[in-house]
């Protein structure tokens, strides 16, 4: 059984910093895409970014480029977003999520999220 | 960026009656190459994270039970579900992933 276990959320001050871990099992994590995408309080969904298994393509939401960073360890089966200089509007719930086979944008198997608060 | 428009934002269906989901994309997700179109269908029951329904816009992902349809091409897309259960109550996303930033639709809260 795939599963996906966020943790690394919290309080945090405008302008801080956040790590977000997540732990995946049940399937070969090398051989996988993997996604960040949140969802603000009470809102939608906005997909924040994209890794491919090999770390060699890796792309962002405008909205966080140049401020949070994606990465991964294989050997760990563990996926990570180093969130930096956090804004009010960061708030949100934030998942993680496997891309799909056939295109890595489209996320067959989610995590239970992880709960950011932005707030002074 | 590609703009997804659902409509509409929510909908009231009685158990057993048909519920129908727009979604319209501000330019085509149809690849010429393979004609295949890149648009998906989400679930998100409440409290829960989203559930993948449908992807190439009318194939059902595993598991997914056959009341539930997708179709349209180009620009133009819809979710039915053919009989409503009681367990169907969520919120509903379409998503592309044409390009990059693949993006959501705002969501279709279905209610009883």
């Amino acid at each position: 059984e795939v599963q996906l276990v966020e943790s690394g959320g919290g309080l945090v001050q405008p302008g801080g910093s956040l790590r977000l871990s997540c732990a995946a099992s049940g399937f070969t994590f090398s051989s996988y895409s993997m996604n960040w995408v949140r969802q603000p309080p009470g809102k939608g969904l906005e997909w924040v970014s994209y890794i491919d298994s090999s770390t060699s393509a890796i792309y962002y939401a405008d909205s966080v480029k140049g401020r949070f960073t994606i990465s991964r360890d294989n050997a760990k089966n563990s996926l990570y977003l180093q969130m930096n200089s956090l804004r009010d509007d960061d708030t949100a719930v934030y998942y993680c999520a496997r891309g799909w086979e056939y295109s890595g944008y489209v996320n067959d198997n989610w995590g239970q999220g992880t709960l950011i608060t932005v707030s002074s | 960026d590609i703009v997804m428009t659902q409509s509409p934002d929510s909908l009231a269906v009685s158990l057993g009656e048909r519920a129908t989901i727009n979604c319209k994309s501000s330019q085509s997700v149809l690849y010429n190459s393979n004609n295949k179109n890149y648009l998906a269908w989400y679930q998100q029951n409440p409290g829960q994270p989203p559930k993948l329904l449908i992807y190439w816009a009318s194939t059902r992902e595993s598991g997914v039970p056959d009341r539930f349809s997708g179709s349209g091409s180009g620009t133009d897309f819809t979710l039915t579900i053919s009989s409503l259960q009681a367990e169907d109550v969520a919120v509903y996303y379409c998503q592309h992933y044409y390009s990059t930033p693949p993006t959501f639709g705002q969501g279709t809260r279905l209610e009883i």
